[in-house]
């Protein structure tokens, strides 16, 4: 089964700081990534779908790049609103199955 | 607006079974897939699987499968999820929460239910 590795698993950061977090999966997944954002207590909200499409109503500031196997989130000047825990979820077609990936933490420093 | 509501909080013992609902609402419900997502306390996020509203067409991933139930009531715009043979580490929040397609990111999320099995 195809695994996927997101790190780091936590980032101390300032606001107005540049975060990337990524996800590194073993073998190809096309573009089928997605990202979300959750702060304790509260459903995920999506982010960024197919790698690189934000979701509408999503700041620009959020980003996704990547393909195959490697991928990245970027938040462009962090606000304070987006200390929280990031997870990437992705999509492998034999057998069909969106796992997530183990999550990232960003903190205020 | 879309809405999806869970039912409320569930306390069951060890081997027992629990079913939780989700009612759609705002829009197609036989038009998104709806998948359920767990979270036991302070750990990630589980996808448990999805279900086809528009011909009750399922997936499970391996780990789930045997355990898991996944239906629907179109009539009221309502899928659930049954889970059988409880144990302690089934102590979880659990989320609905649908999608377009498949690869598309799940965009609206229910509130979540909690699951909490103990003797």
């Amino acid at each position: 089964a195809t695994r996927i590795t997101q790190s780091p698993s936590s980032i101390s950061a300032s606001t107005g700081d540049r975060v990337t977090i990524t996800c590194r999966a073993s073998q190809g997944i096309s573009s089928y990534l997605a990202w979300y954002q959750q702060k304790p207590g509260k459903a995920p909200k999506l982010l960024i779908y197919a790698a690189s499409t934000l979701q509408s109503g999503v700041p620009s500031r959020f980003s996704g790049s990547g393909s195959g196997t490697d991928f990245t989130l970027t938040i462009n000047y962090l606000q304070s609103e987006d200390f929280a825990t990031y997870y990437c979820q992705y999509y492998y077609s034999y057998p069909p199955s969106l796992p997530f990936g183990g999550g990232t933490k960003v903190e205020i420093k | 607006q879309v809405q999806l509501v869970q039912s409320g909080a569930e306390v069951k013992k060890p081997g027992a079974s629990v079913k939780v609902s989700c009612k759609a609402s705002g829009y197609t419900f036989t038009g998104y897939y709806m998948h359920w997502v767990r979270q036991a306390p302070g750990q990630g996020l589980e996808w448990m699987g999805w279900i086809n509203p528009k011909n009750g067409g399922t997936n499970y991933p391996q780990k789930f499968q045997g355990r898991v139930t996944m239906t629907r009531d179109t009539s009221i715009s309502t899928t659930y999820m049954e889970l059988t043979r409880l144990r302690s580490d089934d102590t979880a929040l659990y989320f609905c929460a649908r999608s377009t397609t498949i690869t598309h990111g799940l965009d609206y999320w229910g509130q979540g239910t909690l699951v909490a099995v103990s003797s």
